[in-house]
């Protein structure tokens, strides 16, 4: 059974930085892309970003809105993806899911919570 | 970068109503366009992939049309699960843009 769980999350100011895990299981981790997602409070859902799977070298893009202050980056050895996150501020305040694939996103963690805020 | 809008935003209706959600992007897509579904509380649910493929396990009642600019979510049947908001997105280009979503209330 796939099952995706991401940690990491929590209440942290502006201009910190905070680190998201998804750890992965139930299928071969390095052969997949994963994907991060967020949803602010009562919003609509934002692409973050991904990073390609064993088969296209681990490339990496990002939304305009994260790019230079997020990096995705993943271990393949633990089946874990992250989300390095520096910089942070209010309006990345949001749940933020891991998913599996690019393309298509079949299964998606339950999210965790970021709150930034002082 | 592609946007996409759906319409409606929101709709009412019974159980055993037809539902129908439009999409529509900005420029053309080919058929890289997703459907999911979130309930409150909840991550997305991936319905439909390429359009109008029906992800494993999803009830047949549920389908997808479209290609190009305009797509469309079908709901034959609705049920009282499928009270829920749905979104589209889109694959063709990054960044990967969603609607802003469709919330389907009871009437």
């Amino acid at each position: 059974e796939v099952q995706l769980e991401e940690s990491g999350g929590g209440l942290v100011e502006p201009g910190r930085s905070l680190r998201l895990s998804c750890t992965a299981s139930g299928f071969t981790f390095g052969d997949y892309a994963m994907t991060w997602f967020r949803q602010a409070p009562g919003k609509g859902l934002e692409w973050v970003g991904f990073i390609g799977g064993r088969p296209y070298g681990g490339t990496t893009e990002y939304a305009a809105s994260v790019k230079g202050r997020f990096t995705i980056s993943r271990d393949d050895s633990k089946s874990i993806v992250y989300l390095q996150m520096n910089s942070l501020k209010t309006e990345d305040t949001a749940m933020y899911f891991c998913s599996r694939g690019e393309k298509i996103s079949d299964y998606w963690g339950q999210g965790t919570l970021v709150t930034v805020s002082s | 970068d592609i946007q996409m809008t759906q319409s409606p935003s929101s709709l009412s209706a019974s159980v055993g109503d037809r539902v129908t959600i439009t999409c529509r992007a900005t420029q053309s897509i080919s058929s890289y366009l997703n459907w999911y579904q979130q309930k409150p509380g909840k991550a997305p649910k991936l319905l439909i992939y390429a359009a109008s493929s029906l992800q494993s396990g999803v009830p047949s009642r549920f389908s997808g049309s479209g290609s190009g600019t305009d797509f469309t979510l079908t709901i034959s049947t609705l049920q009282p699960e499928d009270f829920a908001t749905y979104y589209c997105q889109q694959t063709y280009s990054t960044p990967r843009t969603f609607g802003q979503g469709t919330k389907v209330e009871i009437k």
